[in-house]
């Protein structure tokens, strides 16, 4: 069983274009993550949930809004693409929200043109 | 800010040879973690040090932290080809001062040839 999986893993679309991807973890984990990997493969963290509550929101657009349903789940919706949103995007959770390991989805490849 | 980072930058090494990846801090760290990306994939998780542990191993991995240094090393021995990924060192220094996010270095590019 995927411990941690992301929808879609490939994403294609225009600039303006609203899109989601959706993250799920079946690992029983209280907090949630959400990184971006851009094209020299730094990793930077956007957000991140602890039971639901968002405890990390880094400077990102506005234009990117994360949902977490419920603990095991968390979205990320994204307005108006760019074509610098362009990356690889992955979702990690971990079984809290300090001093352990995190556990990475297999990311979605986001392309605007 | 960037936090750890990773040297060298890229590594081509032979199969059965070892491995090294060097990793410097700036701040005060909760634990130390490495972790593995093999191409087109997730990063892995391969080992959390604290900052009280000077050394720690897990099958053919051994890392050590020298907190007087801010450094840490990442050691494969009897590498495979199979270790071929990028390798990366990552932060924790919630709590202290630091950052409370898990910061990664730049990743470091090893190839182990057959």
């Amino acid at each position: 069983d995927t411990a941690v999986s992301q929808t879609p893993k490939y994403l294609v679309t225009q600039m303006g274009n609203d899109k989601s991807i959706k993250c799920e973890q079946n690992l029983g984990h209280d907090t949630m993550y959400w990184y971006k990997q851009d094209s020299k493969k730094f990793l930077k963290i956007m957000f991140s949930y602890n039971n639901k509550e968002l405890i990390i929101n880094e400077t990102v657009p506005n234009r990117f809004s994360p949902k977490s349903p419920d603990k095991a789940h968390l979205n990320l919706h994204i307005n108006s693409l760019e074509l610098g949103d362009s990356a690889v995007y992955f979702c990690a959770s971990s079984p809290a929200w300090r001093g352990y390991e995190q556990y990475f989805g297999p990311g979605t490849r986001l392309t605007v043109t | 800010s960037q936090q750890g980072e990773e040297d060298p930058q890229a590594l081509s090494i032979q199969e059965g040879e070892n491995a090294t990846m060097n990793c410097s801090y700036k701040t005060s760290i909760n634990n130390l973690q490495w972790y593995r990306q093999n191409s087109g994939r997730g990063l892995v998780h391969l080992i959390l040090i604290r900052s009280n542990e000077r050394e720690k191993h897990s099958g053919r991995l051994r890392v050590t932290l020298d907190t007087s240094k801010k450094s840490s090393s990442l050691l494969i021995t009897a590498s495979r080809a199979a270790d071929t990924a990028s390798y990366f060192c990552a932060t924790d220094a919630a709590g202290i001062g630091g950052s409370e996010k898990l910061v990664f270095g730049k990743g470091m590019k090893l190839t182990v040839n057959p």
